[in-house]
């Protein structure tokens, strides 16, 4: 069955940096765009980056643009999101989550992973 | 970027209630336009997508609606299972973009 887990999520410190992994499996994960999405407490979903099939295009919300990095390793069956700068704001559960073409939903998600930033 | 309003940002109803959430997106985005339902401490759930197609395995009392800027979730026959926030998102453009979110709770 289709499983994405995600893990790194940690307590950080303001400006520190935190590399958070997906693992992927079920699927064959060198097809599917991949994003992820956090959310922080008591708000809604924010999409944060996206990553298609063979990494040539890659995108950020404006709000990680320049401290994020979003990457993947298909022979592992892996996404990862590089997160440097952090800052309180920053403090969300994040969800790796696929979809098959830039313009399709995503259409599984990961069951998230908890990134606090705080002094 | 786009962005993509959703209202109400919270309602209650009671079971058996037919209950309708709307979005409206600041551009066209033809029917680039995905719901989904969030539960706490769950992962989230795809109901519809490209606006009115029923995802597989969700229930026929979920439906969608809409094209251009503007789009309907509707819940036919409120179940006490359907309790999430729901949520719009456009995938017209890749700076994907979310509606705040519709809490749902029943009366």
């Amino acid at each position: 069955q289709v499983q994405l887990v995600e893990s790194g999520g940690d307590l950080v410190n303001p400006g520190g940096s935190l590399r958070l992994s997906c693992a992927a499996s079920g699927f064959t994960f060198s097809d599917y765009y991949m994003a992820w999405i956090r959310q922080a407490p008591g708000k809604g979903l924010e999409w944060v980056s996206y990553i298609s099939t063979s990494s040539i295009h890659r995108d950020y919300a404006d709000s990680v643009k320049g401290r994020f990095t979003i990457s993947r390793d298909n022979a592992k069956n892996s996404l990862f999101l590089r997160m440097s700068s952090l800052r309180a704001e920053d403090t969300a559960v994040y969800y790796c989550a696929r979809a098959y073409t830039s313009s399709s939903p995503f259409d599984f998600w990961g069951q998230g992973t908890l990134v606090t930033v705080s002094s | 970027d786009i962005q993509v309003t959703q209202s109400p940002s919270s309602l209650s109803a009671s079971v058996g209630d037919r209950v309708t959430i709307t979005c409206r997106a600041s551009q066209t985005i033809t029917n680039y336009l995905n719901w989904y339902q969030h539960k706490p401490g769950k992962a989230p759930k795809v109901l519809i997508y490209a606006a009115s197609t029923l995802q597989t395995g969700v229930p026929s009392r979920f439906s969608g609606s809409g094209s251009g800027t503007d789009f309907t979730l509707t819940i036919s026959g409120l179940q006490p299972e359907d309790v999430a926030t729901y949520y719009c998102q456009q995938s017209f453009s890749t700076s994907y973009t979310f509606g705040q979110g519709t809490r749902l709770e029943i009366k």
